[in-house]
């Protein structure tokens, strides 16, 4: 069985820019979410995906957008980079919708020059 | 904002000794998850609390959830250095948001 895992592990864009993060879920799992940490801070929810919907937002602006596709691997994706966006973003998932906890990988590093 | 609320910020401990971290919500939670995050590296799932009043253990943690289902701690039982990272309490207060507290910094000295 294998884990969650995103790529890249690192990532250094340029502001004004667009990136696209991605994410395999862990074998079984249906629903994905995706976080952002900053530095010396708690996980801050982005958004949700189940069964391809997404099923619930946190406060981020709408370039942050994601996709969740067949096979319940995601992207996600954030259009016009700020220096704020810099931080840890993690990608996890859970069987049957979250409500057994949640399996994180290890995130991508995206700094914003 | 920020709805759930962890303290302390950081502890530092000596080898052996006790530690507890607690969470508040200002809104009841359908259920309370708890996880560990090493230095460098990414959260890890410990636990999952549901039921009002609710104490689990595993080996030398112990997890409750209040009764008012809008607060919870995680209490370890002598230390080790092993136990070191930061303990993140995580809940749902409305629809699909996992809403994480800002975590506790456990370091203990042996």
């Amino acid at each position: 069985e294998t884990g969650v895992t995103q790529s890249p592990t690192h990532l250094i864009k340029t502001r004004g820019q667009q990136v696209t993060l991605r994410c395999s879920s862990q074998s079984g799992h249906n629903t994905v979410s995706w976080y952002q940490q900053a530095l010396g801070q708690g996980p801050q929810f982005i958004f949700q995906y189940y069964r391809e919907e997404e099923n619930g937002r946190g406060n981020f602006p709408p370039r942050f957008s994601g996709l969740q596709f067949p096979n319940y691997s995601s992207e996600l994706n954030v259009n016009a980079l700020e220096l704020d966006d810099s931080a840890l973003y993690l990608c996890a998932s859970s069987p049957a919708g979250g409500n057994y906890g949640y399996t994180f990988g290890s995130g991508t590093r995206l700094t914003v020059v | 904002g920020q709805q759930v609320m962890q303290i302390p910020q950081y502890q530092h401990v000596q080898e052996g000794e006790d530690f507890t971290t607690y969470c508040n919500s200002s809104t009841t939670l359908s259920n309370i998850q708890w996880y560990k995050q090493r230095p460098g590296g990414h959260p890890v799932f410990l636990i999952q609390l549901v039921k009002s009043g609710e104490v689990k253990k595993q080996k030398r943690l112990t997890f409750q959830f209040g009764e008012a289902k809008k607060n919870s701690s995680l209490h370890i039982t002598a230390t080790q250095t092993t136990d070191v990272g930061t303990y993140f309490c995580a809940g749902i207060p409305d629809g699909n948001k996992l809403v994480f507290g800002a975590g506790t910094i456990l370091r203990v000295k042996s």
